[in-house]
């Protein structure tokens, strides 16, 4: 089955605890992004990458970092992870950054205490 | 920088109207826009996506027309069903620099579809 796969779905941690969320795709895409979403404001994008080794920033990097050695894994990290980070977390791919209809993980819901 | 707004926020309805959700966006240098659904505490669920140069696009009971010269979209729900109630949201997808695009989001209309 195609999919986008994120874990931890649910994580509860502690502030300056580094954490790493996993994504990974099954479809071969070369595009992948991480977004946040908050009452309020909506989904953010966070981080994109268009290729392996290939990584930029969206409207809010401040805080994460990410990595894209492998076309099918775009983990999401939180070296010093903050309460202003609790939030729900999702990946998505698309086979190109153009034209292409995103497809979404199930999301994972971050707490930091 | 691109905004994307959705009115109504909140929408209850009887089960078996027909209702219109509204997208607007202020660039409409875009290359497409796509409608999510998404259920409480859930991922986003992709239920169409209208390309730059199309008007519209339909699948089943749902119809989405773009009008990109005045940065407008709605999504058209026929004979509403309270399965219909979760929250819709509008992306549009555009250019933003360095050979890279960059997808915009509206807060989203919450349905309510009453039986």
């Amino acid at each position: 089955e195609a999919q986008v796969t994120q874990n931890p779905r649910y994580l509860i941690t502690v502030t300056g605890k580094k954490l790493t969320v996993t994504c990974s795709q099954n479809m071969n895409h070369e595009y992948m992004s991480w977004y946040r979403q908050d009452p309020g404001l909506g989904l953010r994008q966070i981080y994109y990458s268009m290729n392996v080794e290939v990584t930029d920033k969206g409207d809010v990097p401040e805080g994460y970092k990410v990595s894209r050695k492998e076309k099918r894994n775009f983990p999401l990290i939180l070296e010093s992870p903050s309460p202003n980070q609790t939030s729900l977390y999702f990946c998505a791919s698309s086979p190109s950054a153009g034209e292409d209809t995103q497809y979404f993980g199930p999301g994972t819901r971050l707490t930091v205490l | 920088k691109q905004e994307v707004t959705q009115i109504p926020a909140a929408l209850s309805v009887p089960e078996g109207e027909n209702l219109v959700l509204n997208c607007s966006f202020t660039d409409s240098a875009i290359y497409n826009l796509q409608w999510f659904r998404q259920d409480p505490g859930k991922g986003l669920t992709s239920l169409l996506l209208i390309q730059s140069s199309q008007r519209e696009q339909t699948s089943g009971r749902l119809n989405a027309s773009l009008d990109k010269s005045s940065g407008r979209s709605t999504l058209y729900i026929a004979a509403s069903q309270p399965g219909d109630s979760a929250t819709y949201l509008c992306a549009v997808r555009g250019y933003s620099g360095a050979g890279s695009y960059q997808l915009t989001f509206g807060k989203g209309t919450k349905l309510s579809v009453i039986p």
